[in-house]
């Protein structure tokens, strides 16, 4: 298995839901990773999980919270969103270093009316 | 912080002819420049990345080459084919920063 899977492909939420992004990688990578991606944008870092601990925290909003139950599975729990957090959430794991050779997920589009 | 300048935004070659990215970065202490590419609605994929060690680095059709003196790396494609046409991404990364600064996106159009 060489694909990072990430469940929903799609979420539409209020402002007042809580809701889970999840993501599962079989590659034994360490280091996994959450992106937020606007259109026609690059992604923007969000957070990186290191052997299962948070190393970065790219001063993200408290409604974005990271969890990472394992070394395969990483979880984006969101709560009282807005609607400009509406974009493409990408999830991405690395065999080496962090931040080098990044496999990326297909995504949540997420839509926050 | 690292700042990463990519240009053009929009290039659009003939089948065939070569296409040729640009990035410039400012922190010299930047070590490792990778190359993402991004179909429409898909995934961002690397196609290729080189270390700060490493002048010039080639698979098959891609090429990347850096000049770490003048602070810019570059991604050179020949014999475009149709399922180049993408969202180029190149990324730097600052040494112990732990984290990829992307440059803005290139959209590269093959012609048939």
């Amino acid at each position: 298995d060489t694909e990072v899977t990430q469940t929903p492909k799609h979420l539409v939420m209020g402002m007042t839901n809580k809701k889970s992004l999840k993501c599962e990688q079989h590659m034994g990578h360490r280091a996994m990773y959450w992106y937020k991606q606007k259109a026609k944008k690059p992604p923007e870092l969000m957070f990186v999980y290191s052997y299962e601990k948070l190393s970065i925290n790219e001063s993200v909003p408290s409604r974005f919270s990271p969890e990472c139950p394992n070394s395969s599975l990483l979880n984006l729990h969101l709560h009282a969103l807005q609607p400009e957090d509406s974009a493409l959430y990408l999830c991405a794991s690395s065999p080496m270093g962090v931040n080098e050779k990044l496999f990326f997920g297909s995504g949540t589009q997420l839509s926050v009316l | 912080g690292e700042n990463v300048e990519q240009h053009p935004s929009t290039l659009s070659v003939q089948e065939g002819d070569s296409a040729v990215i640009k990035c410039t970065y400012s922190d010299s202490a930047s070590n490792y420049f990778p190359w993402y590419k991004q179909e429409l609605g898909k995934r961002p994929q690397l196609i290729i990345d080189i270390r700060s060690n490493v002048g010039e680095k080639k698979d098959q059709r891609i090429a990347v080459t850096l000049n770490k003196t003048a602070k810019h790396f570059s991604l050179h494609i020949t014999e475009t084919q149709p399922e180049d046409s993408a969202v180029y991404f190149c990324a730097a990364r600052i040494q112990g920063a732990q984290k990829l600064v992307f440059g803005q996106g290139t959209r590269l159009t093959i012609n048939p």
